[in-house]
């Protein structure tokens, strides 16, 4: 089982729609989320991170957090062009060599005029 | 400018030899992080840094060799041992381990 899964997609949504990027983890010890955006050919910027259950907004975007289901969440409202990238999922969990923060596989979107 | 910079922007490498990416950050962080991005895959983790003078392996640090004698500098050394060395190599830092990471604009490695 990977540290951190994700649909590598592409997901299309329309202009102007709710897109919805999801991402499991399975050390149930994990302790900080985080997600990031990457064009292509650049680096990954961060968008957001959540360390506690529930939800937590940032303009456009909502990270929601489920220790429980061990699962974090991304909605971006209102969806634009220039929202298409690749979203990276980001895990940050405590190892026997300190703070180890492991990626996933990265959703592709595409947001579709 | 605050940030964290990475040099070079491309790299060639010849088979054989042994190369270094510098990455520089004067935010003060103390964790450092390097990372491999192969095409159509995520970052996997080559060797991480909490705090100068000490460093862990990541996943995939077969291959590769990196030092931290100062806060500011993280220099990963791509070895001959690496058998598929041609990949884009990011540098990232964060205040502690636990906090966010931020990147620098990345080098792409060729073996030619």
């Amino acid at each position: 089982q990977k540290e951190v899964e994700q649909n590598s997609g592409p997901l299309s949504v329309p202009e102007g729609a709710i897109a919805s990027l999801n991402c499991t983890y399975s050390d149930r010890g994990s302790q900080s989320f985080f997600w990031y955006r990457q064009y292509s050919g650049k680096s990954p910027e961060l968008i957001m991170f959540i360390y506690s259950n529930g939800d937590k907004e940032d303009g456009r975007f909502t990270a929601q957090l489920n220790k429980a289901s061990q699962y974090v969440s991304l909605l971006i409202r209102d969806s634009q062009p220039s929202d298409s990238a690749t979203y990276l999922c980001a895990v940050n969990r405590l190892t026997g060599g300190g703070n180890k923060l492991t990626f996933g596989t990265g959703t592709q979107l595409k947001v579709e005029l | 400018d605050g940030g964290i910079t990475q040099s070079p922007k491309y790299l060639f490498r010849k088979e054989g030899q042994n190369v270094t990416l510098s990455c520089e950050q004067n935010l003060n962080h103390d964790a450092m992080y390097w990372y491999r991005q192969d095409p159509g895959q995520g970052l996997r983790l080559i060797y991480y840094s909490q705090i100068v003078n000490d460093f862990q392996k990541g996943d995939i640090a077969e291959g590769y060799s990196v030092s931290r004698e100062k806060k500011e500098s993280f220099p990963l050394t791509v070895t001959s041992a690496q058998k598929n060395p041609t990949a884009f190599y990011l540098c990232a830092s964060s205040i502690s381990t636990d906090t966010e990471a931020f990147f620098g604009q990345g080098t792409r490695l060729t073996v030619v």
